[in-house]
């Protein structure tokens, strides 16, 4: 069973570009949860999703940033007009939600995509 | 807001047990303790939740107060591998508020 898959690793966009992340979600989950760590930050909750739904955006800038976890493919959080301070590290975290009555409820995440603006 | 509170950081021996505190005392009833570790820029690592039993797996082991208001991770022979951003969180894990919010953390050192 292969794990939360991000790509790319590494993203590098010039300022005014937009930049796509994407998240495939460990199989049989069904939520999906975007984070941004800035440089010598801490991990900062951005937006919740289930498949096809937007459950809490709280942590999304109002502008610019938009995510979508569509019925088939991956989640993707896209960032139009990238600035500078949009370098960070994203990542993404996946969990089932029906109960399987053994316990599985944790979320595992991916590895991160580094974006780079220049 | 995060729930939780940890110390900012901690060292420890290797080959010794670290012991990492955390209090949440506001805990809710449905809320379960989950703890995860982030090493040097890498995602971050699940390593153990329970809801009020002590829980052990080959990673650590997690205990829980009788009144649930904190908890202690425990890894019972650290490494220097195990050098990281140890941190606690409380969640409801099927509903709407299942989102994971994370705190400062623990920088845990491992001293050779």
């Amino acid at each position: 069973n292969a794990g939360v898959m991000q790509n790319p690793r590494h993203l590098v966009r010039r300022r005014g570009q937009e930049a796509r992340l994407r998240c495939s979600p460990m199989k049989g989950h069904s939520h999906v949860y975007w984070y941004r760590q800035l440089p010598e930050e801490g991990l900062k909750f951005m937006v919740y999703l289930q498949k096809e739904n937007i459950i809490d955006e709280s942590g999304m800038p109002k502008e610019r940033f938009s995510a979508e976890f569509p019925k088939e493919g991956p989640s993707i959080l896209r960032i139009q007009q990238v600035v500078r301070g949009d370098s960070a590290a994203y990542f993404c975290a996946s969990s089932p939600f029906l109960w399987t009555g053994n316990m599985n409820t944790e979320a595992f995440f991916g590895q991160g995509t580094r974006l780079t603006v220049v | 807001d995060a729930k939780t509170t940890q110390p900012t950081s901690m060292d420890c021996a290797e080959g010794r047990a670290a012991n990492l505190p955390c209090n949440h005392s506001t805990i809710s009833g449905n809320e379960y303790v989950y703890w995860y570790r982030q090493i040097h820029s890498q995602g971050p690592q699940y390593i153990i939740h329970g809801l009020k039993n002590n829980e052990t797996n080959e990673m650590a082991s997690l205990i829980i107060t009788e009144d649930r208001k904190s908890s202690t991770l425990i890894l019972p022979h650290a490494t220097l591998r195990d050098t990281a951003v140890y941190y606690c969180i409380v969640r409801v894990p099927y509903s709407s508020a299942s989102k994971i919010i994370f705190g400062s953390g623990t920088r845990l050192s491992i001293r050779p």
